[in-house]
């Protein structure tokens, strides 16, 4: 069983549409949460991170954590044909900077926006 | 653009061929991390370092090193590649808490 898992979809919605992306953890060590957006061939692209149980809003993006079931989520407002990409939710167990940062991931949730 | 820069974009080698990965990372991020990519395995953890020092591994190959430099730049060594090495390779560089990643090296074995 996987540390960390993701409905890879693919996923489809209507340009305006709300999307909703999950992720499902097993390792109660994990303190970060993190979403990455990666358009294809490029680098991953942070878009919001989020320290322990809480949500989080930016702009059209609100991320939430619940540490208790294990589970976070992404949730776009108002999707745009741009959001079309590769979402992914990745989680680490301790601060990245000078401590044992390493992030795990999960599969990627494959979204498209059609206008 | 993530300040983050890989060096080459691509390459294409054969079998049982050595090739050199490099990641400068962002002015003043002292860590750097290697990450793989492949279809089947997602994004998966490689090695970490620290100013230089080795901080965490993760499921890297005996075949595989990796060094950071004094000037923090780092390098991945992959040798006696096989078929299944081929994968999109990513250095992520950070200061506190968040990481931030380069646009990735395509390696391609035949």
């Amino acid at each position: 069983q996987k540390e960390v898992e993701q409905d890879p979809g693919p996923l489809s919605v209507p340009e305006g549409a709300i999307v909703s992306l999950n992720c499902t953890y097993s390792n109660s060590a994990f303190q970060y949460f993190m979403w990455y957006r990666q358009y294809s061939r490029k680098g991953p692209e942070l878009l919001m991170y989020t320290y322990s149980s809480g949500n989080k809003e930016d702009g059209r993006f609100t991320a939430q954590v619940d540490k208790s079931s294990k589970y976070i989520s992404l949730f776009i407002r108002d999707s745009q044909p741009s959001d079309s990409a590769t979402y992914l939710c990745a989680m680490s167990g301790d601060a990245g900077g000078t401590s044992y940062g390493k992030l795990t991931f999960g599969q990627g949730t494959i979204l498209t926006v059609h206008p | 653009d993530s300040g983050v820069t890989q060096t080459p974009k691509h390459l294409i080698t054969a079998t049982g061929q050595r090739v050199t990965l490099r990641c400068s990372p962002r002015s003043g991020d002292l860590s750097v991390y290697w990450y793989q990519q492949s279809l089947d395995q997602g994004l998966q953890f490689l090695i970490q370092y620290y100013n230089g020092e080795e901080r965490a591994k993760g499921n890297i190959l005996e075949r595989f090193s990796a060094q950071q430099f004094p000037d923090l730049h780092s390098e991945l060594n992959l040798s006696s590649l096989e078929l299944g090495d081929s994968a999109l390779y990513f250095c992520a560089s950070s200061a506190h808490d968040t990481q931030y990643f380069g646009p990735g090296t395509r390696l391609t074995v035949l």
